[in-house]
């Protein structure tokens, strides 16, 4: 099952412009992190920000989490026409037994940047 | 160095048959991680390896199996496959079973 849900599916804005797209999920979480695929090829990690953080940055990247709402936003400032990909968040649940992890992703945000 | 390798990239399988999927992880990684990904949807977990040991296993049927080697290498099995069975399987592998996964490329299995 999804846990999280993006928003928008899909999104297409004008190069230069700032994309942003947000996330929600349904239970707590350890962590929540964004990665990026590249027409239907692997996942690339972007950020990883910890339930116990606000607001994170990396280069262009801006991510925010409020777990009062359960939900997070990813900001691409700046975005240029190689930014385009689908965009996922994904969540690490509290788990039980060492060694034991598992991401639940969500559906994805396909972002168009347009030259 | 090397990132996680996965291989076959693309196959194509009939219903009823058997598939074997093998990923490399990054060297020193020790754990592995499988996820399915059917068109227009994100990741579904599968399979977690650690230390060569389950730690965790995803909604599926006993039809998919996996295991892990001395060596970190992983295999995901999948029997009796169903047209549904289509999609993108991922492999992922991280140091210590936590944090940042390290996706390989993919490999696209059709099922006619």
């Amino acid at each position: 099952s999804q846990q999280g849900e993006e928003d928008p599916q899909a999104l297409s804005i004008q190069e230069g412009e700032n994309a942003t797209m947000n996330c929600s999920y349904k239970t707590s979480i350890n962590n929540l992190q964004w990665y990026r695929q590249n027409s239907g090829r692997g996942l690339v990690h972007l950020i990883l920000i910890r339930s116990n953080e606000r607001e994170k940055h990396s280069g262009r990247l801006r991510v925010t989490l409020d777990t009062s709402k359960k939900s997070s936003s990813l900001l691409i400032t700046a975005s240029r026409a190689a930014d385009t990909a689908s965009y996922f968040c994904a969540t690490d649940a509290p788990r039980s037994g060492a060694g034991s992890y598992q991401l639940t992703f969500g559906k994805g945000t396909k972002l168009s940047v347009i030259p | 160095d090397a990132g996680v390798t996965q291989s076959p990239t693309h196959l194509i399988k009939t219903r009823g048959q058997h598939v074997t999927l093998r990923c490399s992880p990054i060297s020193g990684h020790k754990s592995v991680s499988w996820y399915q990904q059917v068109l227009g949807q994100g990741p579904q977990f599968i399979f977690q390896y650690y230390e060569k040991e389950e730690r965790g296993r995803g909604n599926f049927p006993d039809r998919f199996s996996a295991r892990q080697f001395p060596n970190y290498s992983s295999e995901l099995n999948v029997n009796a496959l169903l047209l549904g069975d289509s999609a993108l399987y991922l492999c992922a592998s991280s140091y210590l079973g936590s944090g940042e996964l390290f996706f390989g490329e993919g490999s696209r299995l059709t099922v006619l």
